[in-house]
């Protein structure tokens, strides 16, 4: 149980366009998500947080433009990387709360997206 | 969010026990303790997660002492296949600024043959 999905699992792109990339909860609603930024040999940096119906909350020196986040229903949330940069380029993971049941106070990683901007 | 420090890494045989231990001095009463792992290119891994005293769960256990400015995560047994980095973190599990985690630079075990 508690199985948190991502899509693409890696992704090449040229500088300039957009990518999204999706995160689902395969067996659970999650009211909130989180997105997170991981470079390499780097801990893992909290983008922003996702919850279902409103707005995003972006963590200080986070572009809210840039990152675009959309969280339609309690099984998806998607990241949109607009007008990607080299910079940009990283290891993407969400993760999800399950809204209900034994374990709302754990978050539940997706396996991660490598996005590389050329 | 409270701040946590870990050993950076550590090195261990294969059939050992393994104990990594986290300082959290400045842990809020609403905090809990929860430990994830981390393999190259993969998402973190739920482990364990506590308050106070002792949890164990079929893959690990964790040790929290009365004050709660510490917390060991004891793994039994360890094998190759649980080498990777194991983050220690902190924070409220309700209210304000629940279940936001902040990931320090967690500890890389390396488990030798």
């Amino acid at each position: 149980g508690a199985v948190v999905s991502q899509h693409p699992s890696w992704v090449i792109c040229k500088s300039g366009t957009s990518v999204k990339i999706e995160c689902r909860s395969l067996d659970f609603q999650a009211t909130t998500m989180f997105w997170y930024r991981q470079f390499p040999k780097q801990s893992l940096m909290l983008m922003a947080t996702s919850n279902e119906g409103s707005k995003a909350t972006y963590e200080q020196g986070v572009e809210k433009d840039k990152f675009l986040i959309n969280h339609a229903s309690l099984t998806l949330s998607t990241l949109t990387v607009t007008s990607a940069h080299p910079e940009d380029s990283s290891f993407y993971i969400c993760s999800a709360r399950p809204s209900g049941g034994p374990h709302t106070d754990t978050q539940y990683f997706g396996p991660g997206t490598r996005l590389t901007v050329l | 969010l409270a701040k946590t420090t870990q050993p950076i890494s550590m090195d261990s045989y294969e059939g050992q026990e393994v104990n990594i231990t986290c300082s959290h001095n400045n842990i809020a009463t609403n905090d809990y303790i929860t430990w994830y792992q981390q393999f190259p290119s993969q998402g973190p891994r739920f482990i364990i997660q506590g308050y106070k005293t002792k949890v164990t769960n079929e893959v690990a256990s964790l040790f929290i002492p009365a004050d709660r400015k510490s917390s060991t995560l004891s793994l039994p047994r360890v094998s190759l296949s649980d080498t990777a980095v194991y983050y220690c973190l902190v924070g409220p599990v309700s209210g304000a600024g629940s279940y936001q985690l902040t990931f320090g630079k967690g500890t890389k075990l390396s488990v030798i043959p």
